[in-house]
């Protein structure tokens, strides 16, 4: 199976300056990156994804990156905000021959000091 | 906006009582998912459904969890019994097709969850 490892577990940052969380995995068959975030008492949300044929996606203060050959992703945050403090998974995933697995992270805790 | 609803929000119960989950994915939504979320961990698929055909049920403590999605619509897991690990939030996930999670048309969206604390 995948194995997935974000880092770092946790992150504060100052309300302006930028964060990111890198996401590495292990099976290079995986062609779909998303992240998700979730806040406090509620589930996941899609807040960007990537597909295997592109290097980055932007999308206005958030953006991904993928780099294939060395197996890892990562989110970029920029000018962030208060409201952007909480947990951050990374699923790579993969779809072939019959399966399809979403495999999450453990987690990225964003805090952001105002 | 579609969303993913999932009852009841919170339950609590003792151990080797039955619980059960109750989730109605989106409108259209051919695949569903449950996952189950230890404090602090990632989701982890528990079971999916393509329509009412269980796909993949590999991680489903099968001694004590069922799932079924009898009219390829809503859905319930059941618990019986719970045990004191079992305490989680399970999670409720649909997407409009398996297999070709993408950007755009066919996305993974989840619920708010179903808290679970076994005492």
């Amino acid at each position: 199976g995948e194995n997935v490892e974000q880092h770092p577990s946790t992150l504060s940052v100052q309300e302006g300056d930028s964060a990111v969380i890198k996401c590495t995995y292990s099976d290079s068959a995986s062609n779909y990156f998303p992240w998700y975030k979730q806040e406090l008492g509620k589930g996941p949300q899609l807040i960007i994804d990537i597909r295997s044929n592109v290097g980055e996606k932007k999308d206005q203060r958030i953006a991904v990156t993928l780099n294939k050959t060395a197996k890892h992703f990562s989110l970029h945050i920029t000018e962030t905000q208060p409201e952007d403090s909480a947990v951050y998974f990374c699923a790579p995933y993969y779809s072939g021959a019959g399966s399809y697995q979403l495999t999450f992270g453990k987690g990225t805790k964003l805090s952001v000091i105002p | 906006e579609a969303e993913v609803a999932q009852s009841p929000r919170y339950k609590i119960t003792e151990k080797s009582q039955a619980v059960a989950f109750w989730c109605d994915p989106i409108s259209g939504h051919a695949t569903l998912y449950w996952y189950r979320q230890i404090l602090g961990q990632g989701p982890e698929l528990l079971v999916q459904f393509q329509d009412e055909s269980v796909v993949d049920d590999s991680q489903l403590p099968k001694d004590r969890f069922s799932a079924e999605r009898l009219k390829g619509v809503d859905s319930t897991l059941k618990i019986q019994p719970a045990e004191l690990g079992d305490s989680a939030m399970y999670l409720c996930a649909s997407s409009f097709l398996a297999g070709v999670l993408s950007s755009g048309a066919n996305v993974l969206t989840f619920g708010a969850g179903s808290r679970l604390t076994v005492l």
